[in-house]
């Protein structure tokens, strides 16, 4: 089954503590990308690749990090949370050629930082 | 860069009833329009899309329609029913950038029996 999954699904955590929510995908997707979710703002990128060893910042990228070195999986990274990430995130994958192509998204990971 | 703003916020009909929502964007470069629709603890799901070659589009009960003049687009849903109740967004894309979209605010539709 073609699909996006996302680990862990629920999540909380202390202030600095590292942490890495993967994902990873079935489909051959070139590009991937990671979004929070926040009420009254919608989803907003905070890291997209389009292929491997190619990452770029989204709109909000501080206090993340992410890394390609396979196809399949785009693992983010929250060197040092903070209670201000928390929020619900999510994971997405595309074909990544040509104008307009489908995102496909994760179930999603809700994660809380006290 | 990109910039989408999404109205209402909330909209409640009756069943039955058509629900129009609206966005605009401001890169007139943007050439792709999707709609996600997202129930209740669900991940956000593509619904129906247009590309800047068309003005109008209609799968069954949704449409949508573009106006790049003006660059906005807006989703409309007739005839409808309770499963339609959820939060939907908009999108706009430049489709050489391979995927990126910037997202509207989301509207919260409800629809009631």
């Amino acid at each position: 089954e073609a699909q996006v999954t996302q680990n862990p699904r629920y999540l909380i955590t202390v202030t600095g503590k590292k942490l890495t929510v993967t994902c990873s995908q079935n489909m051959n997707h070139e590009y991937m990308s990671w979004y929070r979710q926040d009420p009254g703002l919608g989803l907003r990128q905070i890291y997209y690749s389009m292929n491997v060893e190619v990452t770029d910042k989204g709109d909000v990228p501080e206090g993340y990090k992410v890394s390609r070195k396979e196809k399949r999986n785009f693992p983010l990274i929250l060197e040092s949370p903070s209670p201000n990430q928390t929020s619900l995130y999510f994971c997405a994958s595309s074909l990544g050629r040509g104008m307009g192509v489908e995102q496909y998204f994760g179930p999603g990971t809700r994660l809380t930082v006290t | 860069g990109e910039n989408v703003e999404q109205h209402p916020s909330t909209l409640s009909v009756q069943e039955g009833d058509s629900a129009v929502i609206k966005c605009t964007y401001s890169d007139s470069a943007s050439n792709y329009f999707p709609w996600y629709k997202q129930e209740l603890g669900k991940r956000p799901q593509l619904i129906i899309d247009i590309r800047s070659n068309v003005g109008e589009k209609k799968d069954q009960r949704i449409a949508v329609t573009l106006n790049k003049t003006a660059k906005h687009f807006s989703l409309h849903i007739t005839e409808t029913q309770p499963e339609d109740s959820a939060v939907y967004f908009c999108a706009a894309s430049k489709g050489n950038q391979g995927g990126k979209l910037i997202f509207g605010q989301g509207t919260e539709l409800s629809v009631k029996p």
